[in-house]
C-alpha cells in the first residue's frame, strides 16, 4: 500500500518550455503532498508544501511564479517549471503523507528533467 | 529547530559486512523517525520507522532502535549485500501534518563482492 505515482520520469526540452510534473497517491488520500529537488550526490531540497485545496507554502529562496504547485485533489498534485532554462535542469521528487501523526512520506520515483 | 546529522560517507564495505550507519537527531518534541533508501535514479523508498522511545524498526535485515536518551537511531544490517548499494537517508517527523519533516544529508553505501 501506500503508492505514489510521479509522472514522467524523464524529461528533454528546449529552453523557455513549461513542464508540467504529476505526482498521484494511488490508494490513499494525500491531506499533505511535498515537492523537492535533488542535486547530483546531494540529500533533498524541499521546495515547497502543498495542502488540498490551498495555496502552496513555499520554501525561502523558491521562486513560486517559476514553479507553480497545484493540489487540486488529495489524490493528485502538480508541478509545473515554467520557462524552463538550464539551471532548471534536476531531479524532482515528489512524496505525499496521509496526515495523521506518525506517518511517514511516501515518494515518487522522480522525474529527471534536462533542459537544453 | 529539529534537525538531523548523519555520519559523513560514502561507506564501502565487503559483501557480508556488518553495517553500522549513525544517525542523531534534535527535536523540541517528541519525534517520529525513519530511515529511508534511494537507489541510483530513483526516488526514496521508507525502509522502517520508529515512533516511540525504545521502538525497534526492521525491514530487510536492517534495524534500528529510538534511542531518547542518546537521541539516536542508528541504522545496523548484520550482513550486506551488493544489492544494499544505495543512499541512506535518516529522517523525523513532527506534527499531525508531516509538515516539520526533516531529512539528514545522506549516506551512500557501497558493498563490494
Amino acid at each position: 500500500g501506500a503508492v505514489v505515482s510521479q509522472h514522467p520520469s524523464r524529461v528533454i526540452c528546449k529552453s523557455g518550455t513549461s513542464v508540467k510534473i504529476e505526482c498521484r497517491s494511488l490508494d490513499f488520500q494525500a491531506t499533505t503532498m511535498f515537492w523537492y529537488r535533488q542535486f547530483p550526490k546531494k540529500s533533498l531540497m524541499l521546495m515547497a508544501t502543498s495542502n488540498e485545496g490551498s495555496k502552496a507554502t513555499y520554501e525561502q529562496g523558491v521562486e513560486k511564479d517559476k514553479f507553480l504547485i497545484n493540489h487540486a485533489s488529495l489524490t493528485l498534485s502538480t508541478l509545473t517549471v515554467t520557462s524552463a532554462h538550464p539551471e532548471d535542469s534536476s531531479f524532482y521528487i515528489c512524496s505525499a503523507t496521509q496526515g495523521a501523526l506518525g506517518q511517514p512520506q511516501h515518494f515518487g520515483d522522480g522525474t529527471r528533467l534536462s533542459i537544453l | 529547530g529539529n534537525s538531523v546529522t548523519q555520519m559523513e560517507g560514502p561507506v564501502t564495505l565487503s559483501e557480508e559486512a556488518f553495517l553500522t550507519i549513525n544517525c542523531t537527531y534534535t527535536a523540541t518534541g517528541y519525534p517520529s523517525l525513519f530511515w529511508y533508501v534511494q537507489y541510483p535514479g530513483e526516488g526514496l523508498q521508507l525502509l522502517l520507522k520508529a515512533t516511540k522511545a525504545d521502538d525497534k524498526g526492521s525491514n530487510k535485515g536492517f534495524e534500528a532502535t529510538y534511542r531518547k536518551e542518546t537521541t539516536s537511531f542508528h541504522l545496523e544490517k548484520g550482513s550486506v549485500q551488493v544489492s544494499d548499494s544505495a543512499v541512506y537517508f535518516c529522517a523525523l517527523s513532527e506534527g499531525n501534518y508531516g509538515q516539520n519533516f526533516v531529512f539528514g544529508p545522506g549516506t551512500r553505501l557501497s558493498v563490494l563482492p
